[in-house]
């Protein structure tokens, strides 16, 4: 079966800190990629996404994310983290299976920036 | 608009009841998709349109759900005799065919 796995349901770091936010996946073929972030009482909002090319992407407020095919993972990563970054965010896949084009999200990982 | 526009925002329903939810996708997304958002939980695919196609109805979880899509815009959830466990917020989400999904704010639903 086609999933989405994010290992961590919480990530704790420190302002100022790098932060990973991990996601693997398990689908056929070459995906799309893609980061969500969600904040309270909002719907999700793109941050990046992964459709060929550079393994390393850059996306919205500083954001950036790693594909590794090997792995077949896309972390998402910012080298300093902000208290605002404190969110729940999402690794979602797109299947370029023939006749679908949903996508299959993780079950989000909270984000918590310390002071 | 310029963004994915739901109505209502929330809703109070009394177990029983059935419930029509809208969403309105960015003028052009050919593709519209519903998904359920529970309560400390991630996002549960329901359904897909992409144009004139036969839409995904794989993940509707009881034949008391439906949805339509009608001129190939405005999207209705419908859930009949709504139960305690269908409160969620309801999220839809439209894209051109091979980019990202842009998200509505979500319809919170509240079966009481």
């Amino acid at each position: 079966a086609q999933s989405v796995a994010q290992p961590e349901d919480q990530v704790n770091v420190a302002e100022g800190n790098p932060l990973t936010v991990k996601c693997t996946y398990s689908v056929s073929g070459n995906p799309y990629l893609f980061w969500y972030v969600q904040y309270p009482n909002r719907g999700l909002q793109f941050l990046l996404k992964y459709i060929t090319g550079d393994n390393l992407v850059k996306g919205s407020y500083g954001f950036e994310a790693e594909f590794n095919k090997s792995q077949t993972s896309f972390h998402l990563k910012k080298p300093s983290a902000l208290v605002s970054d404190s969110a729940l965010y999402f690794c979602a896949v797109r299947p370029l299976t023939s006749g679908t084009y949903k996508y299959i999200f993780g079950t989000g990982t909270r984000l918590k920036v310390l002071a | 608009g310029a963004g994915v526009s739901q109505s209502p925002s929330n809703k109070v329903t009394e177990k029983g009841k059935d419930v029509e939810l809208r969403c309105d996708p960015i003028s052009g997304h050919t593709a519209l998709y519903w998904y359920r958002q529970s309560l400390g939980q991630g996002l549960e695919f329901l359904i897909y349109f992409q144009g004139n196609s036969a839409p995904d109805k794989s993940g509707l979880p009881s034949d008391r759900f439906s949805a339509e899509r009608t001129g190939g815009s405005v999207s209705t959830l419908t859930i009949q005799r709504t139960q305690q466990e269908d409160s969620a917020v309801y999220l839809c989400a439209s894209s051109p065919t091979s980019s990202e999904a842009f998200f509505g704010q979500g319809t919170r639903l509240t079966v009481v």
